[in-house]
């Protein structure tokens, strides 16, 4: 069965500051990636997958992931975070027809 | 992408009470998916509801529990039956849009249980 880690429960960034969240996954074939962002009280908001192709994907709001398959990682970034960033981040896996497997998630503060 | 409009968006039931939360969607969809979300937790996956069949449950939710209905390709229930505290979540539906699922899982808003 898949899984998804996001080691780091909180992280703290200053404004403007470059931003990189972490995500491990495992499963067996490639994997469909993707990063969900979930402000407070808010839906789900997908910021970007991964499906095949080039490893490095581009998202919405400015943001970036690149796949390494040698690392088994979907890693999260931002080169300067708004303070309007702050939100729960979710790292997810799917498998083929399944459903999402979500990893634990990050809360990101923005501090000013 | 497809949009969920899901309902309630938040109830307040009481204990050992039945709630059934809908879910429609703009166009037709293979696959629907419910999740719980507990406060302060992750997203996990209930079931998946294909129009049709019956719908495939995660280790740890079975049907007496969940019932779930799909009547046809734009429509999906979730019910949670004999509610107790431990319910209180957030419910989300879910559907994958594209072939091979290229425009990813698009989720509707949720409902807020609150059991008392």
């Amino acid at each position: 069965a898949q899984s998804v880690t996001q080691p780091d429960i909180h992280i703290t960034v200053s404004e403007g500051a470059s931003l990189e969240l972490r995500c491990n996954y495992s499963y067996g074939a490639t994997p469909y990636l993707f990063w969900y962002v979930q402000s407070p009280g808010q839906g789900l908001q997908l910021l970007l997958k991964y499906f095949s192709g080039d490893t490095l994907v581009q998202g919405i709001k400015g943001f970036e992931a690149e796949f390494k398959r040698s690392q088994s990682s979907f890693n999260l970034r931002k080169p300067s975070v708004h303070w309007s960033d702050a939100a729960e981040y979710f790292c997810a896996v799917a498998g083929g027809a399944d459903g999402l497997t979500f990893g634990k998630g990050t809360h990101l503060i923005i501090q000013p | 992408s497809a949009v969920i409009s899901q309902k309630p968006s938040r109830d307040i039931c009481q204990r050992g009470t039945s709630l059934t939360i809908q879910c429609q969607v703009d166009s037709q969809v293979t696959m629907m998916f419910w999740y719980r979300q507990q406060p302060g937790q992750s997203l996990t996956l209930i079931a998946t509801a294909n129009q049709g069949s019956e719908a495939t449950y995660e280790s740890g939710f079975v049907i007496d529990k969940f019932p779930i209905s799909r009547p046809n390709l734009t429509f999906s229930t979730l019910t949670v039956s004999n509610m107790s505290p431990e319910d209180s979540s957030i419910y989300l539906c879910s559907v994958a849009g594209g072939t091979a699922y290229n425009y990813g899982y698009t989720f509707g808003s949720g409902t807020r249980l609150t059991v008392v």
